[in-house]
């Protein structure tokens, strides 16, 4: 069974600082990964996602993630924190089955940012 | 991308009662899914919206209490059935896009008293 561990339940940053948010997955197969953000009292948006190809993926609001199959990883980075990235990140394993894809979620972690 | 709409937004209900949450998706999609996300947890799959016929639910998730409805490419109701205290979640609708991603709706944030 496929499944997402997030290491830090909770991270604080200074804005302007640099972020790195820690995904491990466990699954069989190539996964599709996939990081989203949930801000308070709002749905889900996706950040990035990765199928297959270049291992390093950008995604909007200047994050990106790095792919490492060696290590288990799908790391997600930012250079710079902005205040307005506070939030929870989800980071997420896929299973394609007849063309859908499933999602396994990790529990999530929060980022909180200092002025 | 797809924009996928939820209504009621949240709700407050009393105990024993049903309350159905319709989820609208403003393009043609295959995949339909339900998630629920309990406070202060990440999100569970409850089961795959099919069109035309039965959802399919994943462990731990069952028919008589989570009936999914989806009438057509575009439009799915999940219902929560003789609600509990313990069924106080946000509710989630998601979309499968033309390459695989998911989308979600705002979600529906159901509190039973």
């Amino acid at each position: 069974a496929q499944s997402v561990t997030q290491p830090d339940i909770h991270i604080t940053v200074s804005e302007g600082a640099s972020l790195e948010l820690r995904c491990n997955y466990s699954y069989g197969a190539t996964p599709y990964l996939f990081w989203y953000v949930q801000s308070p009292g709002q749905g889900l948006q996706l950040l990035l996602k990765y199928f297959s190809g270049d291992t390093l993926v950008q995604g909007i609001k200047g994050f990106e993630a790095e792919f490492k199959r060696s290590q288990s990883s799908f790391n997600l980075r930012k250079p710079s924190v902005h205040w307005s990235d506070a939030a929870e990140y989800f980071c997420a394993v896929g299973s394609s089955g007849a063309g859908s894809y499933q999602l396994t979620f990790g529990k999530g972690t929060k980022l909180s940012v200092i002025p | 991308s797809a924009v996928i709409s939820q209504k009621p937004s949240r709700d407050i209900c009393q105990r024993g009662t049903s309350l159905t949450i319709q989820c609208q998706v403003d393009s043609q999609v295959t995949m339909m899914f339900w998630y629920r996300q309990q406070p202060g947890q990440s999100l569970t799959l409850i089961a795959t919206a099919n069109q035309g016929s039965e959802a399919t639910y994943e462990s731990g998730f069952v028919i008589d209490k989570f009936p999914i409805s989806r009438p057509n490419l575009t439009f799915s109701t999940l219902t929560v059935s003789n609600m509990s205290p313990e069924d106080s979640s946000i509710y989630l609708c998601s979309a499968s896009g033309l390459a695989g991603e998911l989308f979600f709706g705002e979600g529906s944030r159901l509190t039973v008293l």
